[in-house]
């Protein structure tokens, strides 16, 4: 069954750039939409983004300005880079698929999440 | 945005009894035009990512226990868990999808009374 992988630091220091990969396993990228959320400790979910296979994105407008989601179908993957990361930032990040015929916004499947620390 | 809140905070329950979480947007996510809630709720354990339970308000996700279930329309929602069973202990969030910004509820905290 498709699973899917986060990979990126750990530590990332302040003002620099959050760079995160999510691996797509078992299944194939093509003709889904995909998202990336984030969960600061022991608080709620914020939807980040998300990305169609062809390249089209929507962003949350509280991040957008520094958020770039790309997809790669070739490697059967899709990035996150966030600029200018402050400790507002540290979180753990997940990717996750947006649920066919679900509307756009449901999420099936996640990754297990990379903890992400923003800190010198 | 849209804003979603959560009743209560948290909630103790004796095994097997009914668990009943609410979900409030602060405007319709029901769209008119398939007379579809574009309301989501997941259950997340300690350490994991979230589970999707229910989308479309009320459909159940495969694989769901049939124990859990989703109602409700335009503003107000309801997840009900009705025997509550001790691997259920978790917190459980909504989120509505009618539109961009996707927004979380901030999450209700079910464990064994």
């Amino acid at each position: 069954q498709v699973q899917l992988q986060e990979s990126g630091p750990g530590l990332v220091k302040p003002s620099e750039t959050l760079p995160l990969t999510c691996t797509v396993s078992g299944g194939s990228i093509i003709s889904y939409y995909w998202s990336w959320i984030r969960q600061p400790p022991g608080k709620g979910l914020e939807w980040i983004g998300y990305i169609y296979y062809t390249g089209r994105t929507t962003y949350n407008p509280s991040l957008e300005s520094r958020v770039t989601i790309l997809v790669d179908t070739s490697k059967n993957q899709f990035s996150l880079k966030l600029t200018s990361v402050t400790a507002a930032d540290t979180a753990v990040y997940y990717c996750a698929r947006v649920r066919p015929d679900s509307g756009l916004g449901a999420f099936d499947i996640w990754g297990q999440g990379t903890m992400v620390t923003v800190s010198s | 945005d849209i804003v979603m809140t959560q009743s209560p905070d948290s909630l103790g329950v004796s095994l097997g009894e009914r668990a009943t979480i609410n979900c409030k947007s602060s405007q319709s996510v029901l769209y008119s035009s398939n007379n579809k809630n574009y309301l989501a709720w997941y259950q997340q354990k300690p350490g994991q990512p979230p589970k999707l339970l229910i989308y479309w308000a009320s459909t159940r996700e495969s694989g769901v226990p049939d124990r859990f279930s989703g109602s409700g329309s335009e503003t107000d929602f309801t997840l009900t868990i009705s025997s509550l069973q001790a691997e259920d202990v978790a917190v459980y969030y909504c989120q509505q999808y009618d539109s961009t910004p996707f927004t979380f509820g901030p999450g209700t905290k079910v464990d064994i009374k």
